[in-house]
């Protein structure tokens, strides 16, 4: 079954740093997502990408959030001066765009920890 | 975010018998209500999905209701199996946006 590959698993990175998340989706999926999950609460939606664009965002995609589909087949998050609170599951998903009788396709998440 | 809530944070149920998950929602724009699963350490797993239309979908062991007026929807399991033992999420977008917005989520223990 086809799969959204997330890299790396786990991330540790000092306060300030950048860090690029990297997601490969389903190759013939046209809509991407960055979603993130700060422990013990909700999966909280970042940002959509569709036609190397962003579609939507939400108040935590502020301008330290960028999203690049920098080749056909990866799409990346990049954190540019991290802090705590960013601290987080992030998690990467695609979809066909055709509707959701099947949902969107999650990766297996990057666990992002900010020293 | 509250637009979409699940107030039971943890289910136990017993192999064999029935797990019922509820979900409200507030936002009458949705027009997709889903279901992942999650384990520790994984993405989430698509379940089953069903539009505003419809009231009621089947997908082998898995049911999902929507009661538009009340703005409610559950999760059927049965039979309940080990293996369900995982977080599940509900979630629900409008179709303008494919925005998914998520509850907190409920824990469910099969006990054998």
């Amino acid at each position: 079954e086809p799969e959204v590959t997330q890299t790396p698993s786990h991330q540790v990175t000092q306060m300030g740093q950048e860090v690029i998340l990297r997601c490969v989706p389903i190759s013939n999926h046209l809509y991407f997502y960055w979603y993130r999950q700060i422990l013990g609460q909700k999966v909280e939606f970042l940002v959509s990408f569709y036609n190397n664009e962003i579609s939507e965002k939400s108040e935590i995609f502020d301008d330290q959030f960028s999203v690049e589909r920098p080749d056909g087949s990866n799409f990346t998050l990049k954190i540019r001066s991290t802090k705590l609170e960013d601290s987080a599951m992030y998690f990467c998903a695609s979809s066909d765009g055709t509707g959701f009788q099947d949902g969107y396709t999650f990766g297996s998440g990057t666990r992002l920890t900010v020293v | 975010d509250q637009q979409v809530k699940q107030n039971s944070p943890s289910l136990s149920v017993q192999e064999g018998r029935i797990s019922i998950l509820n979900c409200d929602y507030t936002n009458s724009m949705f027009d997709y209500f889903l279901w992942y699963k999650k384990y520790p350490a994984e993405g989430p797993t698509f379940l089953i999905s069903i539009s505003s239309i419809k009231d009621k979908n089947e997908d082998g062991r898995f049911t999902v209701f929507l009661n538009k007026s009340a703005k409610h929807l559950s999760l059927h399991i049965v039979p309940s199996q080990p293996g369900d033992s995982a977080v599940y999420f509900c979630a629900a977008t409008p179709l303008a946006d494919y925005k998914l917005s998520f509850g907190a989520g409920t824990t469910v223990t099969v006990r054998a």
